[in-house]
């Protein structure tokens, strides 16, 4: 079994200032890693997600994020946000099967 | 485009009154899967379908049940709606291990 865990319920910060959203997993198998976005109201967009290859990956929007195998860690970031970021990310990750495991969500909230 | 649609989009109900919500894809994609997601919550997976192999999570509740009558639709049927089951409802699509999401349907329980 897999689990995902998102220290940070809440990241308050700044337009135009950088931001790290924290994703750790814990699997027994080689896993699939996803980062979502949702606005309010809306189903989830797929931000970004690491298959294999390249362990920095980057998305939509001008995230990215860097698969840290000995970490266990799938950190997004985003040089410089916009009040448009606003929203809640989710970190998932595909394990054996073919489910989903989210974490708990992070409410990125950017403030003027 | 290509992508996964949800109707509707808002649904009020009845309390115990049957309600369907409906999902449809022009993606192709295998495996689709309904998720109930509440405020402040990660999504919730209820069950999901590997092409018609039918996985149901061990937590879902009897009253959920769903149907899937071909590749491109499936149904999340909930026999006797109570109030805890005011949500958003996902649904989703994959091939490869990365899903597309719909839009959800935000289900009011009255």
């Amino acid at each position: 079994a897999q689990s995902v865990t998102q220290l940070d319920s809440q990241v308050p910060v700044f337009e135009e200032a950088p931001v790290e959203l924290r994703c750790n997993y814990s699997s027994s198998v080689s896993v699939y890693l996803f980062w979502y976005v949702q606005y309010p109201n809306q189903g989830l967009q797929l931000l970004l997600k690491y298959l294999s290859g390249s362990t920095l990956v980057k998305g939509i929007n001008g995230f990215e994020a860097e698969f840290n195998k000995s970490q266990t860690s799938f950190h997004l970031r985003k040089p410089s946000v916009h009040i448009s970021d606003t929203a809640e990310y989710f970190c998932a990750v595909v394990g054996g099967g073919n489910k989903l495991t989210f974490g708990t969500g992070t409410q990125l909230k950017v403030e003027l | 485009d290509a992508m996964v649609i949800q109707n509707p989009r808002y649904q009020v109900t009845q309390f115990g009154k049957p309600v369907t919500l409906s999902c449809s894809q022009t993606l192709n994609h295998n495996v689709m899967y309904w998720y109930q997601q509440k405020s402040s919550q990660a999504p919730k997976l209820l069950f999901h379908y590997y092409d018609k192999d039918f996985n149901n999570e061990a937590d879902t509740p009897d009253n959920f049940q769903s149907r899937r009558p071909n590749t491109s639709f499936c149904f999340l049927d909930i026999r006797s709606p109570g109030l805890g089951d005011a949500a958003m409802y996902l649904c989703a699509t994959s091939r490869d291990g990365s899903e597309q999401f719909g839009q959800g349907t935000r289900l009011t329980v009255v």
